[in-house]
């Protein structure tokens, strides 16, 4: 079974240019999500899809940030405009169950964005 | 709201020899899940082990064991047998309501020879 797949596995750009991640899930995995690591720290939910239906966005960035999932199979994330703290990897990760908590998340290898 | 913490930046154990990774969590769910995730240098992360928190049962997965502390909220990592490939960055989450998962800030584990 394939793995999620993420790409591109490595970014650099500078501030206030424009990067676009993407993401095609295990499939058949309903739920999608978007995370942002910085170095040294734990993941930050950006945004959590089902199907192709947002469950929480609360904290992404929307002045910077969009994500879609269209067709709620694989799904895109930008940033636009770039900023310095915006440097990271993005996870992305699926999960097989749709509602209720019984599913483990499944992660890519991410993309790591470095923002000069 | 819900939390985890973990409040060991980073631990050190030499080859071979048992260590223990902690994990305090908050949540007003009535079930959830719990799980350690392993992130290796540059790789990606990937389960250790899950625990569900209405099984009073501690979950364990060959060398990997959990101590589940369901009144205190607390859910420890045990690695026996400690190996290099061991070496990693090792997150604590919580699944709660809606498949929402609350991660901790992380475990820098170093395994020595």
């Amino acid at each position: 079974e394939a793995g999620v797949a993420q790409s591109p596995r490595y970014k650099i750009i500078e501030k206030r240019q424009s990067v676009a991640f993407w993401c095609n899930p295990i499939s058949g995995h309903a739920t999608l999500y978007w995370y942002q690591q910085i170095l040294g720290q734990g993941p930050k939910l950006l945004i959590q899809f089902q199907n192709n239906g947002v469950v929480d966005d609360s904290q992404l960035p929307k002045d910077r940030f969009s994500a879609e999932r269209l067709k709620g199979v694989d799904s895109t994330l930008k940033i636009q405009p770039a900023k310095l703290e915006d440097s990271a990897v993005y996870l992305c990760a699926s999960s097989f169950q749709s509602r209720g908590n019984t599913g483990e998340l499944f992660f890519g290898e991410g993309s790591r964005l470095t923002v000069l | 709201a819900q939390t985890v913490t973990q409040s060991q930046p980073e631990m050190s154990v030499q080859e071979a020899e048992t260590v223990t990774l902690s994990c305090t969590y908050d949540t007003s769910e009535s079930n959830y899940y719990l799980f350690w995730y392993k992130q290796p240098p540059s790789r990606q992360m990937i389960l250790v082990i899950r625990q569900e928190a209405y099984k009073q049962q501690n979950a364990t997965e060959n060398r990997f064991s959990v101590n589940f502390q369901k009144a205190a909220k607390s859910f420890s990592l045990k690695i026996s047998d400690s190996q290099l490939g061991d070496t990693a960055m090792y997150f604590c989450a919580l699944n709660g309501n809606f498949n929402k998962f609350y991660f901790g800030s992380g475990t820098k584990l170093n395994v020595k020879p």
